[in-house]
Formats: structure tokens, C-alpha cells, sequence
């Protein structure tokens, strides 16, 4: 079946540093990809998403690129600022389901 | 973006008594809803897949006599534990999509079995 493979946490970095959350992914078939984030206290939010091969999604200065070929779909950021510490998860969807597989989450904290 | 709204989004109960919590899209209108679990440090794990109107469809391990899902409207669905054990203390998320559209969550409900 579907499985998703996301980077433990939790991850700590300083304000301004360089993110890259890794997630790999099974399925069949041309799954899309997708990143939630939630914030504390939050429900989850859709942060970016990929439908096909080589998309790249972005949202909030997040990007992440739909990669067949080794069927990653890593999570990167140039700058993280603290309002991005937060849970990350990474999810699929296979074509033509509505359900969404999820990943562990990445707990993120930024310090200042 | 659209508003899914859970529930109580705390509660804490003793062994062998029922809660129920309900999920609400606020400004659209759910035809498909799906209740998760999230234990501790671990991913969500889909509990069943509601549709308005119809019985609810569960994933295979998830006792559907334990886990009582209704989808009345098309903006409200519940989940009732019924007869709660502590081992079914765990963070319950639900989510709501319209026409197979993008999937909204509610912001989770904490359920504590004493």
C-alpha cells in the first residue's frame, strides 16, 4: 500500500538558517504530494502541494519539487523565521482516492 | 480558507462512559469527511471515511461498533466513542472536502480516558 517516509524530528535551527526536511514516498500509479503544516494549537494546514512529476509547489517562501525518479518530495525553506516553528507533515494522495497517507510530522523549532 | 471547526477540542472522561465529538465545516458544504487518529510522535492514521447520508466507511482494524461515525448533514459529522477505555486516549482530527476538492482539517480533539 501507500506509505510516506518524513525526516524524525524534532529539528532546531536558528533564525535565518537553511531548511530542507526530507520525505520519501511509496505508491502506485501518479500519486499527488502534499506539505501540511500545523502551528500550535491549529488544525492542519494545506502549506504547498505537487500534482505530477518535476512540479515544484511553493508557498510562504517553502518550496518542494516532485521528484519521480528517486520519489522524494523534500520540504526546503533559504530563511526560516521562529513563526515557522511548527509540526510539518508530508502527505500523498493516490489518483483518483480522496484519502491522504500521511507521514510522522516534523516537529520545527527556530530560535531567535 | 474554508473553516472546519472540532468540538470539544478537550475532553476527559471516565472509563466506560461515551463522548462524542463533532466536526462542522463552517462555510462549505462537506460531502465527504474523514476522522483521524494521531498517537503521540506518530503520523495520523485514518479512521474511517464518512459521505453525507450514507454509513461511514472504516479502515480495516478500527472497530466500527466502538467508533460510532454519523454524517447527518452536509456540514456536520460525529464521532462517538462509545465505552471508552484509557487506551483510547489520543488526539482525534477530523477533515472535510467538498467534490473530492482540497481536504480542510479541524484543529483536533484531545480525548483523556481516566
Amino acid at each position: 500500500g501507500d506509505s510516506v517516509t518524513q525526516m524524525e524530528g524534532p529539528v532546531t535551527l536558528s533564525e535565518e538558517a537553511f531548511l530542507t526536511i526530507n520525505c520519501t514516498y511509496t505508491a502506485t500509479g501518479y500519486p499527488s504530494l502534499f506539505w501540511y503544516v500545523q502551528y500550535p494549537g491549529e488544525g492542519l494546514q494545506l502549506l504547498l502541494k505537487a500534482t505530477k512529476a518535476d512540479d515544484k509547489g511553493s508557498n510562504k517562501g517553502f518550496e518542494a519539487t516532485y521528484r519521480k525518479e528517486t520519489t522524494s518530495f523534500h520540504l526546503e525553506k533559504g530563511s526560516v523565521q521562529v513563526s515557522d516553528s511548527a509540526v510539518y507533515f508530508c502527505a500523498l494522495r493516490g489518483f483518483g482516492n480522496e484519502k491522504l497517507t500521511f507521514g510522522t510530522g516534523t516537529r520545527l523549532t527556530i530560535i531567535p | 480558507g474554508a473553516v472546519v471547526s472540532q468540538h470539544p477540542s478537550w475532553v476527559i472522561c471516565k472509563s466506560g462512559t461515551s463522548v462524542k465529538i463533532e466536526c462542522r465545516s463552517l462555510d462549505f458544504q462537506a460531502t465527504t469527511m474523514f476522522w483521524y487518529r494521531q498517537f503521540p510522535k506518530q503520523s495520523l492514521m485514518l479512521m474511517a471515511t464518512s459521505n453525507e447520508g450514507s454509513k461511514a466507511t472504516y479502515e480495516q482494524g478500527v472497530e466500527k461498533d466502538k467508533f460510532l461515525i454519523n454524517h447527518a448533514s452536509l456540514t456536520l459529522s460525529t464521532l462517538t466513542v462509545t465505552s471508552a477505555h484509557p487506551e483510547d486516549s489520543s488526539f482525534y482530527i477530523c477533515s472535510a472536502s467538498f467534490s473530492a476538492g482540497e481536504l480542510f482539517f479541524g484543529e483536533g480533539s484531545r480525548l483523556t480516558v481516566l
